[in-house]
């Protein structure tokens, strides 16, 4: 089976940076994906990795150790609207995604 | 850009009804997905599918749950008789390929309500 965890809720300061962190346990690990999803909209892909590193995608970027089971998500210059939930989730065997609870990120001025 | 597409945005039955989710997974993608939320919880993984059969399913996705692509666009998700429980979002997803790299984009959903 998956066993994902990350924090349930995170607040940060407008313009600030922010790390989100995912722990993970799972057989047949095949890479971590980061979805953004606002109240009642669909997940929204953000950044993979599938090797150990840092993946640079403008202000987000996404960390992984496959060694330690360990992600995080860095948001840099964060705006309002990035208030939203950031999801964790690991694919297992050939394609399937399995999801975190997710972290509700709220941004404040 | 391309996009998932669902239908209908929300839905309201009865218990013991039977409902159809519709959806038009992007063009030149193989694999099709549906996962569901309910309210509050994470995101769930329901079934895969590829060359017009089912690869994996989830404990969720019972006897009650079937799906269907009936011509060469649509992706459809039937639950043969509504339980209470079977209240939340469904998200249908596809993907270009299988394995590391290929994303799985999501639809906006379908928020379907069992009274």
């Amino acid at each position: 089976g998956q066993n994902i965890d990350q924090p349930t809720e995170m607040t940060a300061t407008e313009g600030a940076i922010v790390q989100i962190n995912c722990t993970y346990q799972t057989s047949g690990f095949n890479g971590l994906f980061w979805y953004q999803q606002h109240a009642g909209e669909a997940p929204t892909f953000l950044s993979y990795n599938v090797l150990d590193g840092l993946e640079e995608k403008g202000r987000f970027s996404s960390f992984l150790s496959r060694s330690k089971g360990y992600s995080y998500l860095l948001l840099k210059e964060l705006q309002m609207k990035d208030s939203a939930s950031y999801l964790c989730a690991v694919r297992a065997g050939a394609n399937n995604l399995f999801f975190g609870t997710g972290t509700r990120l709220t941004v404040i001025p | 850009e391309p996009e998932v597409t669902q239908t209908p945005s929300h839905q309201v039955t009865q218990m013991g009804q039977e409902v159809i989710l519709r959806c038009v997974p992007i063009s030149n993608h193989l694999y099709f997905y549906w996962y569901r939320q309910i309210l509050g919880q994470k995101v769930e993984f329901l079934v895969s599918f590829y060359n017009n059969e089912i690869s994996e399913k989830s404990e969720i996705f019972d006897d009650q749950f079937s799906v269907e692509r009936p011509d060469g666009s649509n992706f459809t998700l039937k639950i043969r008789s509504t339980k209470l429980e079977d209240s939340a979002m469904y998200f249908c997803a596809s993907s270009p390929g299988q394995g590391a790299g290929n994303t799985i984009y999501f639809g906006e959903g379908s928020w379907l309500t069992v009274v």
